[in-house]
């Protein structure tokens, strides 16, 4: 079947960096997303992975390693705006998106 | 965990005429349902929420009449295109939100890839 795993909840203060895993099993790979939701509001597109690596913008990074089955998001020099949900949406063979549930991240003064 | 599924995953149809999409949560109620577009490596533009029972709250720009929107029962949102057009054609995406709250979790669907030819 198609799974995605990412942390439900994490910390992290501010001006530091945090990493939120993914790791995902899916029929077929068309790319992973990443996108931002802030509560009430719409998911916000941070990046698009398709090859393995890391991609830098900005203050976030996001890598992808497709033989682990594996992405992580980087989040440097956080910002208190910066407190959302994270989400992991890996794309399948027939280019439907599979929702990870979110990564709630909170950061503290 | 929660699971929202939609239907159907890809349709092409021909200009003018109308397409039905379902979004269903299949192990919870949804209060509220999403549905999204998503344009190419881009964000996903809210066209309306609805809540089960009453009238679709549309974003502006969003055509009413065009994009109908019925959320009949906890369990079920449609969205029909009527008179579809290929500037329709796109990434269409519903989530469900069981709790009434913004900060209640939102469970999204796979999305529906329509092309209109």
């Amino acid at each position: 079947g198609q799974n995605i795993d990412q942390p439900t909840e994490m910390t992290a203060t501010e001006g530091a960096i945090v990493q939120i895993n993914c790791t995902y099993q899916t029929s077929g790979f068309n790319g992973l997303f990443w996108y931002q939701q802030h509560a009430g509001e719409a998911p916000t597109f941070l990046s698009y992975n398709v090859l393995d690596g890391l991609e830098e913008k900005g203050r976030f990074s996001s890598f992808l390693s497709r033989s682990k089955g594996y992405s992580y998001l980087l989040l440097k020099e956080l910002q208190m705006k910066d407190s959302a949900s994270y989400l992991c949406a890996p794309m399948d063979s027939n280019y439907q998106l599979i929702w990870g549930a979110g990564t709630k991240l909170i950061i503290k003064p | 965990g929660a699971v929202v599924s939609q239907h159907p995953s890809w349709v092409i149809c021909k200009s003018g005429t109308s397409v039905k999409i379902e979004c269903r949560s299949l192990d919870f109620q949804a209060t509220t349902m999403f549905w999204y577009r998503q344009f190419p490596k881009q964000s996903l533009m809210l066209m309306a929420t609805s809540n089960e029972g009453s009238k679709a709250t549309y974003e502006q720009g969003v055509e009413k009449d065009k994009f109908l929107i019925n959320h009949a029962s906890l369990t079920l949102s449609t969205l029909t295109v009527t008179s579809a057009h290929p500037e329709d054609s796109s990434f269409y995406i519903c989530s469900a939100r069981e709790g009434a709250g913004d900060t209640d979790t939102q469970y999204f669907g796979p999305g529906t890839r329509l092309t209109v030819l």
